[in-house]
């Protein structure tokens, strides 16, 4: 089982939008639509802003957006805002009730 | 509003065992609607999903730790369990207990730093 590759950083200045990608393979990523994605702040637990793919909980801007092709998955942040540079991670299903995470993405606002 | 908090020892020796509770308050464990889980991050690194458990008790594990890892539930007290045996310097790490609903880990705790050392 071995974690999904996400880009080690991305970086945007106020207003822009950026796009995190998150690759793993048919036994997880592209065999359930059951990808989730998570915003760490520095010394914070993980929170959790994507579900099933592209379903946002209740709370989460509308500024955050996911979807999935194939064995990648993407989030997607647009009119970025300082409270959003923080480290980003995947999360997907990856069969007998075993999850698998990404590797992480930090997001720097310029 | 559900809240889980992490307690167990913050240092174990190498070739010991971690064990570290997570109590849930605001609502009940034996919900047929959740999983409940451990995840844990070494210091400047990911996320790694350890195990999770069901509230009538079936567990799964890493693959990779399965070996090592024990889950267990205590529904009177509304806890639940990890057990990692054999511990060595590369299970240092913050260990975060979590609530798993559907395919999302929608609830976490604060998390509580576990250290092995001698």
């Amino acid at each position: 089982q071995s974690a999904l590759t996400q880009p080690r950083s991305v970086s945007g200045s106020p207003g822009q939008s950026v796009t995190i990608s998150c690759t793993g393979t048919s036994s997880d990523v592209g065999g359930y639509n059951y990808v989730s994605w998570y915003q760490q702040h520095p010394g914070k637990a993980p929170k959790l802003m994507i579900y099933d793919v592209g379903e946002r909980p209740s709370g989460v801007p509308d500024r955050f957006s996911a979807s999935k092709s194939g064995n990648t998955a993407s989030l997607s942040i647009s009119g970025l805002q300082a409270e959003d540079e923080a480290d980003y991670y995947c999360c997907s299903y990856a069969g007998t009730y075993t999850y698998v995470f990404g590797t992480g993405t930090k997001v720097t606002v310029l | 509003q559900l809240q889980l908090q992490e307690s167990g020892p913050g240092l174990v020796k190498p070739s010991e065992t971690l064990s570290l509770t997570c109590t849930v308050s605001g609502g009940t464990i034996s919900s047929s609607s959740y999983y409940w889980g451990w995840i844990r991050q070494p210091p400047g690194k990911g996320l790694a999903w350890i195990g999770s458990i069901y509230y009538g008790g079936s567990t799964y594990h890493n693959p990779s730790l399965k070996s090592r890892v024990t889950v267990s539930i205590d529904r009177s007290n509304n806890q639940f369990s990890l057990k990692l045996s054999s511990v060595t310097a590369a299970d240092t790490a913050v260990y975060y207990c979590a609530r798993r609903m559907g395919s999302s880990w929608d609830y976490w705790g604060q998390g509580t730093l576990v250290t092995v050392s001698s």
